[in-house]
């Protein structure tokens, strides 16, 4: 079965950092882009960033462009989300999933985590 | 970028009845759209990828369909435990779902 866990969220203050961690199981880590989407309280979901499977093309969100920095260990089948200078509109529950695909273009988001909340706020 | 729009925001249905769910690009996606289901406190579901491909494990009443810029998913006939949103999505672009309610 594939599994997603996230960890790493938490309460943080505005200015801060955090890295998020998404460990995966089940599946071929390696040949599967990831990526990172987040749900603010009674909000939609919005894309964050996204890896593809060999880690050479790397895309952000507008919103987190030069603050975020995604990346992947395929030794340890995890990939991380590094948040710098958080503002308190990053208030969100942050799911890691896999896609279907080597890179985002298709395939669809197929599995999910159970998402970690990141709450920014003096 | 791309804008994904939904239609309706809200669909007021009961058990038994069709939904018809719209998804509309705002520029040409090459069918790479995907749709989602999700209940409150639990993290998305993957229904259908590549605009009408099932995802493992998803019942055959919910299909997708479109081409180009205009979508469309469909479940059949409502069971109690589709109640919930939805949400498309191509890439880096979410839409911003429909509520699908009793």
């Amino acid at each position: 079965d594939v599994k997603l866990l996230e960890s790493g969220g938490g309460l943080v203050q505005p200015g801060g950092s955090l890295r998020l961690s998404c460990e995966a199981s089940g599946f071929v880590f390696s040949a599967y882009a990831m990526t990172w989407v987040r749900q603010a309280p009674g909000k939609g979901l919005q894309w964050v960033s996204g890896i593809s499977a060999s880690g050479n093309t790397i895309d952000y969100a507008d919103s987190v462009k030069g603050r975020f920095t995604i990346s992947r260990d395929k030794s340890t089948n995890t990939m991380f989300l590094h948040m710098n200078n958080l503002r308190a509109e990053d208030t969100a529950v942050y799911y890691c999933a896999k896609v279907g695909w080597n890179t985002m273009i298709r395939g669809g988001f197929d599995h999910w985590g159970q998402g970690t909340l990141v709450t920014v706020s003096s | 970028e791309i804008v994904l729009t939904q239609s309706p925001a809200t669909l007021s249905l009961s058990p038994g009845e069709r939904a018809t769910l719209s998804c509309r690009a705002s520029q040409s996606i090459n069918n790479y759209l995907a749709w989602y289901q999700q209940k409150p406190g639990q993290a998305p579901r993957l229904l259908i990828y590549d605009a009408s491909n099932r995802a493992t494990g998803i019942p055959a009443r919910f299909s997708g369909s479109g081409s180009g810029t205009d979508f469309t998913l469909t479940i059949s006939s409502l069971e109690p435990e589709d109640f919930a949103v939805y949400y498309c999505q191509q890439r880096g672009t979410f839409g911003p779902g429909t509520k699908v309610d009793i």
